[in-house]
């Protein structure tokens, strides 16, 4: 159980175009969800936190209008990284954590993004 | 606020070799505690955890026990397998911070045959 997908597992966009990557929780309902970034051997930033049906509360130092974040409904949330740049380039990946389970977060298998 | 420090890797064993990955904490509160592993080109896995002090947490043969009076919660096993060679984040979860995971930089360990 608690299996978080994410698509795609790797994309490369030119740049200025947006992309779309997506959280699912397979298996259980996520009310919350996270999105970390990860660059190279280093340790996970957070990004984000969403929260289904409300706005995400984002980090200090993360853009909103760049990094557009969207959690419909229970099992998905949706990260937009707008007009792609080279050094958005990195690891993205996210979590979910169910009603049930406040203190553990499932993570997703992430996505690499590179942007040329 | 709330912090997690745990030892530099790389670090390099022999396969069988006993594995120890340092990690102390600070917290305001009464956080949870965390053990992740990150294999190459993956996301995170959850290797254990402990929720409260005393605890211990067990899995696949790592162990980590929540010592509130040292706040640490090293990471071992008593014996490595090549296919154990990752990078291993401990983390906490405290409730004053929203249940945000806060992490420690990442170990990487290398399990030589």
């Amino acid at each position: 159980g608690a299996v978080v997908s994410q698509h795609p597992s790797r994309v490369i966009c030119k740049s200025g175009t947006s992309v779309k990557i997506e959280c699912r929780s397979l298996d259980f309902q996520a009310t919350t969800m996270f999105w970390y970034r990860q660059f190279p051997k280093q340790s996970l930033m957070l990004m984000a936190t969403s929260n289904e049906g409300s706005k995400a509360t984002y980090e200090q130092g993360v853009e909103k209008d760049k990094f557009l974040i969207n959690h419909a409904s229970l099992t998905l949330s949706t990260l937009t990284v707008t007009s792609a740049h080279p050094e958005d380039s990195s690891f993205y990946i996210c979590s979910a954590r169910a009603l049930h389970t406040q203190e553990t977060q499932y993570f997703g298998p992430g996505t690499r993004l590179l942007v040329l | 606020g709330d912090s997690v420090t745990q030892m530099e890797g790389p670090v390099t064993l022999s396969e069988e070799a006993f594995l120890t990955i340092n990690c102390t904490y600070t917290a305001t509160g009464y956080p949870s505690l965390f053990w992740y592993v990150q294999y190459p080109g993956e996301g995170l896995q959850l290797l254990l955890k402990a929720t409260k002090a005393d605890d211990k947490g067990s899995n696949k043969g790592f162990e980590a026990t929540y010592r509130k009076e040292t706040t640490s919660f090293h990471l071992e096993k008593g014996s490595v397998q090549v296919s154990d060679s990752a990078v291993y984040f401990c983390a906490l979860s405290d409730q004053a911070a929203g249940n945000k995971l806060t992490f420690g930089g990442g170990t990487r360990v290398l399990v030589k045959p």
